[in-house]
């Protein structure tokens, strides 16, 4: 079965840091691995995802994730957090294109001036 | 611009009624989902339609329903609602063969309280 974790349902920066986020999957056969961005009153919306083309997957907004497969993890990162990050962030795993996707818990990141 | 409407953002219903939360997509997309939302847990998947008049059950379609008619339309049906199903109901949809490895496009969510 697959599954991911979130480390931390909150997280706490300043604006001008880095933004890490951490998220580890586990899963019998090689993953496709997701990040969503959820901001206030809103949907969900996608930031990136890994499809075992690149390990390093950039997004939008200056979001990226590496993929690590000896420690099972794909933490998302940005070199300098804006006030208009604040939002709540899902990691996802499915393990084929038939498959549906399984949503972590989720990380609020919350960014101080 | 591609669009996952629901056609309610907030409902209060008295425990008991029926309930209907509709989605309606504008992508020709196959596949749609309906996911419960809740603060701790995440987003948990309730049931899931690859089209028209199919459904799969997802991890917790206990207490729910659904319908899909027409492609573009998936509707989340409470026979009877109960205080715990009070909860943010998000849509969304995607192509088909991109269920697992594509973009899904959501909604914006429907809080619904049931007293």
């Amino acid at each position: 079965a697959q599954s991911v974790t979130q480390l931390g349902s909150h997280v706490s920066v300043s604006e001008g840091a880095l933004v890490l986020l951490r998220c580890n999957y586990s899963s019998s056969v090689p993953p496709y691995l997701f990040w969503y961005v959820q901001y206030p009153n809103q949907g969900l919306q996608l930031l990136l995802k890994y499809t075992s083309a690149a390990t390093l997957v950039k997004g939008i907004n200056g979001f990226e994730a590496e993929f690590k497969k000896s420690e099972t993890s794909f933490h998302l990162t940005k070199p300098s957090a804006h006030m208009s990050d604040a939002a709540e962030y899902f990691c996802a795993v499915s393990f084929s294109g038939y498959s549906t996707l399984t949503f972590g818990k989720g990380t609020m990141l919350l960014v101080s001036p | 611009d591609v669009k996952v409407t629901q056609s309610s953002r907030y409902l209060v219903k008295r425990t008991g009624e029926k309930v209907f939360l509709e989605c309606v997509q504008d992508m020709d997309h196959e596949n749609m989902f309906w996911y419960r939302q809740d603060p701790g847990l995440g987003l948990r998947l309730i049931y899931f339609s690859y089209d028209v008049k199919m459904k799969e059950k997802g991890d917790i379609p206990e207490g729910y329903s659904v319908s899909r008619e027409k492609k573009e339309r998936f509707s989340l049906i409470l026979e009877s609602a109960s205080t715990n199903q009070t909860s943010m109901y998000l849509c969304a949809s995607s192509l088909w063969e991109s269920a697992g490895t594509g973009e899904l496009f959501f909604g914006e969510g429907s809080r619904l309280t049931v007293l």
